[in-house]
């Protein structure tokens, strides 16, 4: 699986929009991007993923550039509820089934 | 929404005693992991299953054995709990090679 390179950290203000960036620059293709976040103290949570086009859900927007090396996670009106560690996967579905978190970006919402 | 259920969120054991961690899906999943998270290391898989009865030794096997008698319960087992198993433990399911859903998790404490 490709590697992905974070931020550590980032802030945002409550009902900004957070973007969070992914770099993937060894991505196959075959292989999808898939973000989760882990609240604190709690199992990581699937938020949406993709292989080529940007894609939108109930949760987030994900942009992935023409060339797939990097992508954007997309909370349009962040709240307080989205402070959390954002893990951004680069997985190809037909390997060996697990999932690997690396370290993450630690979003935190501020009032 | 898919809901995968860890029967507890803290226990408290005693080195040398056996440990069961049980964890229950309602999707009709083929596939169940167990990983274990600690500071700094992310997420480790420790074993997962892709039917019933069958299972595969993920990347840290040591230690630890498991059980899939039905196709929504997947048990995690500690033979003998030492005190270097001390993790949060972190159930999931996904149906063929998509998408993981995650238990809220099992933070064990081997005194």
């Amino acid at each position: 699986d490709a590697k992905t390179t974070q931020p550590p950290s980032m802030d945002c203000a409550e009902g900004r929009a957070a973007n969070l960036p992914c770099n993937h620059s060894t991505i196959s293709g075959n292989e999808y991007v898939y973000w989760y976040r882990q609240i604190h103290s709690q199992g990581p949570q699937y938020i949406i993923h993709g292989l080529k086009n940007n894609e939108t859900n109930e949760m987030a927007s994900l942009i992935i550039t023409e060339d797939r090396k990097s992508s954007t996670l997309i909370l349009p009106h962040a709240t307080l509820r989205d402070t959390a560690v954002y893990y951004c996967i680069v997985r190809a579905t037909n390997t060996g089934n697990q999932f690997y978190f690396g370290t993450g970006t630690s979003l935190t919402v501020i009032p | 929404d898919v809901k995968v259920t860890q029967s507890s969120r803290y226990l408290v054991k005693r080195t040398g005693e056996k440990v069961f961690l049980e964890c229950v899906q309602d999707m009709d999943h083929e596939n169940m992991f167990w990983y274990r998270q600690d500071p700094g290391l992310g997420l480790r898989l420790i074993y997962f299953s892709y039917d019933v009865k069958m299972k595969e030794k993920g990347d840290i096997p040591e230690g630890y054995s498991v059980s899939r008698e039905k196709k929504e319960r997947f048990s995690l087992i500690l033979e003998s709990a030492s005190t270097n198993q001390t993790s949060m433990y972190l159930c999931a399911s996904s149906f063929k090679e998509n998408i993981q859903y995650f238990g809220a998790g099992t933070r064990l404490s081997v005194l």
